[in-house]
């Protein structure tokens, strides 16, 4: 079974672009979440969608990040206008609750570079 | 909120036993995770932790105690390729979905 696929890999763009992140989750799974990663701060959770409802996006840093599940088997986080403090890797995750407990699976990540 | 603490950086040689702590303050809880990152890859789960006690699983055992806010993951008869940043977390919420995370603690194996 294919695990949480990420794109694009890499991503190098300008002070001022638009980012665009795209995460398929695992088929049959519930959950999806979206964290960003960095040396200063670790793994940050942004939001996370149940059912491709948002059920917390307080960890959105700013108005400047948004974050879509149109349906079961997509998701987008978009940067705009994105700024250098941005850069940093992006992962998006899935889950299948069952009980208290649903492990976590990670994509490979999107490494965003904002120059 | 949650608080999670643990130390940055620990080095070991192969075949030792190694302890990484974890100290954790959350306002429910469901439950304490450990996940591996490997250097440039996603983090994997490794264990979990829902009673106090100490749950043994290969090479790797992870304890629990709740009225400590503590946890620790012990490794056993390191390998090399258990060189990795080693990931404690906690749930973000009572429903216990969502998950927070330490910054993590490297280790560095050495032969």
């Amino acid at each position: 079974d294919a695990g949480v696929i990420q794109s694009p890999r890499h991503e190098v763009t300008e002070m001022g672009q638009e980012v665009t992140l795209r995460c398929k989750p695992i088929s049959g799974h519930d959950y999806l979440f979206w964290y960003r990663q960095t040396m200063m701060r670790g793994l940050e959770l942004l939001i996370y969608f149940n059912n491709n409802v948002p059920i917390d996006d307080s960890g959105m840093p700013e108005d400047r990040f948004s974050a879509k599940m149109p349906n079961a088997s997509f998701s987008t986080l978009k940067i705009q206008p994105s700024e250098p403090r941005d850069s940093a890797v992006y992962f998006c995750a899935s889950s299948s609750r069952t009980g208290f407990f649903g492990e976590l699976f990670f994509g490979e990540g999107s490494r965003l570079t904002v120059l | 909120g949650q608080n999670i603490d643990q130390p940055t950086e620990m080095t070991a040689t192969e075949g030792a036993i190694v302890q990484i702590n974890c100290t954790y303050q959350t306002s429910g809880f469901n439950g304490l995770f450990w996940y591996q990152q490997h250097a440039g890859e996603a983090p994997t789960f490794l264990s979990y932790n829902v009673l106090d006690g100490l749950e043994e699983k290969g090479r790797f055992s992870s304890f629990l105690s709740r009225s400590k806010g503590y946890s620790y993951l012990l490794l056993k008869e390191l390998q090399m390729k258990d060189s990795a940043s080693y990931l404690c977390a906690v749930p973000a919420n009572q429903a216990g979905t969502a998950l927070i995370f330490g910054k993590g603690t490297t280790l560095s194996v050495s032969s």
